[in-house]
């Protein structure tokens, strides 16, 4: 059974710093991983979406990467902003479950 | 990407009542599904929405609770039936398998339902 494990639960830092999220997945048959905001009460932003067969992807100030053999996956914010306040998380879509499984989530404040 | 929207966006209602969610999708999709997210906590699939046929249940849902349709590869709704305060909830819908051709694979979401039963 696949289990994705983000570490760490809550992050504070302050505005323009760097920070790196980690996210763990168990079982490496996956298709591609997603990583996701959230913003208070509201439903999920996609952020960027890494196949399989990629190792990282880039969106603006946001970077993700992909070492599926290890079963591990990074998000780096570069130059931290209050706006990027919001719980991220990440999830993997597998080959046996053909469904999205999420993480538990990394709450980050980003202290102006 | 695929836009989604809900319809209601929140709202409270009685126990013992139920409660229609509807999903509309901006682009026809492959897959669409149900999610719920209790406070403080991830999301949970309860299924999968089948066009045509019925849903796909994960372990500890149940089709006379959720009744899920799809009659088409754009829309779908999830009722909530016979409500306990226990299905206080943010309801999200989701879609895969759509939109352009570089974010076929991408899942996207709804902005979710927010339901509080008394």
């Amino acid at each position: 059974k696949q289990e994705v494990t983000q570490i760490p639960a809550a992050l504070s830092v302050p505005e323009g710093e760097n920070l790196v999220l980690n996210c763990s997945f168990t079982d490496s048959a996956i298709y591609n991983l997603q990583w996701f905001r959230q913003d208070p009460g509201k439903g999920l932003t996609s952020l960027l979406l890494i196949q399989s067969s990629q190792r990282e992807q880039t969106s603006g100030r946001l970077n993700a990467s992909l070492d599926k053999s290890s079963g591990r996956s990074t998000l780096y914010i570069a130059a931290s902003q209050p706006g990027d306040s919001a719980t991220y998380l990440c999830a993997v879509f597998g080959g046996a479950t053909n469904k999205l499984i999420f993480g538990t989530g990394t709450l980050l404040a980003v202290q102006p | 990407s695929a836009v989604i929207s809900q319809k209601p966006s929140r709202d409270i209602c009685q126990r013992g009542t139920s409660l229609t969610i509807q999903c509309q999708v901006d682009s026809q999709v492959t897959m669409m599904f149900w999610y719920r997210q209790q406070p403080g906590q991830s999301l949970t699939l309860i299924a999968t929405a089948n066009q045509g046929s019925e849903a796909t249940y994960e372990s500890g849902f149940v089709i006379d609770k959720f009744p899920i349709s799809r009659p088409n590869l754009t829309f779908s709704t999830l009722t909530v039936s016979n409500m306990s305060p226990e299905d206080s909830s943010i309801y999200l819908c989701s879609a895969r398998g759509g939109g352009v051709k570089d974010r076929y694979n991408e899942q996207f979401f709804g902005p979710g339902t927010r339901l509080t039963v008394l």
